[in-house]
């Protein structure tokens, strides 16, 4: 069994610029989860995307934005980056179950992205 | 204000003492999660909980969530310091969300 793996492990932007994070799903899972953690707090919902499509968004801007692709992986992306911006981007995998609910949430080890 | 508040917020303690973490909320959830997350990596699920009043055991740790289903304990026996970590409790809200409270960071010394 594959577990999620992300990519980069860490990343060092200047103000303004744009970023890609890229996450692979654990096999046989059809959802994935985005979360970005700030030092010091828990990790903060930004989207989810099942069946290449957004299911669900947290209180973050449009500048956030991403896909899911047919193999299940994903990307997220992050336009006009801002020093606020620096924290740990988690992705966490999961499968949407029939009779609704998800299966626990499987991380990745993160991204670490530092906005100069 | 937080869904979830979590106490204390650090916790430093000497190897083989007992320590309890608390999770609390004024909403009622159809079950929470705990999870470890150590430096550098994401977090690992460690135990769902789902009815009121459950107690589940993990080796050392024992899980209770409170029997209005509001609240949840984290209680390790005898420390080590491969239980050093930050433990978080979360819950499922809608649209497939899940919800983290800030955590414990826990600190075990050998």
């Amino acid at each position: 069994e594959t577990g999620v793996t992300q990519s980069p492990t860490h990343l060092i932007k200047t103000r303004g610029q744009q970023v890609t994070l890229r996450c692979s799903s654990q096999s046989g899972h059809n959802t994935v989860s985005w979360y970005q953690q700030a030092l010091g707090q828990g990790p903060q919902f930004i989207f989810q995307y099942y069946r290449e499509e957004e299911n669900g968004r947290g209180n973050f801007p449009p500048r956030f934005s991403g896909l899911q692709f047919p193999n299940y992986s994903s990307e997220l992306n992050v336009n006009a980056l801002e020093l606020d911006d620096s924290a740990l981007y988690l992705c966490a995998s999961s499968l949407l179950l029939t009779l609704g609910g998800n299966s626990p949430l499987h991380f990745g080890n993160g991204t670490r992205l530092t906005v100069t | 204000t937080q869904l979830l508040e979590q106490s204390p917020q650090f916790l430093s303690i000497q190897e083989g003492e007992n320590l309890t973490v608390y999770c609390n909320s004024s909403s009622v959830f159809s079950s929470l999660q705990w999870y470890r997350q150590e430096p550098g990596e994401g977090p690992v699920l460690l135990v769902t909980v789902v009815t009121g009043g459950e107690v589940k055991k993990l080796k050392r740790l024992t899980f209770q969530f409170g029997d209005a289903r509001k609240d949840s304990s984290l209680h390790i026996t005898a420390a080590q310091p491969g239980d050093t970590g930050l433990y978080l409790c979360g819950v499922n809200t809608n649209a497939g969300k899940s919800t983290f409270g800030d955590g414990t960071t826990l600190t075990v010394k050998p």
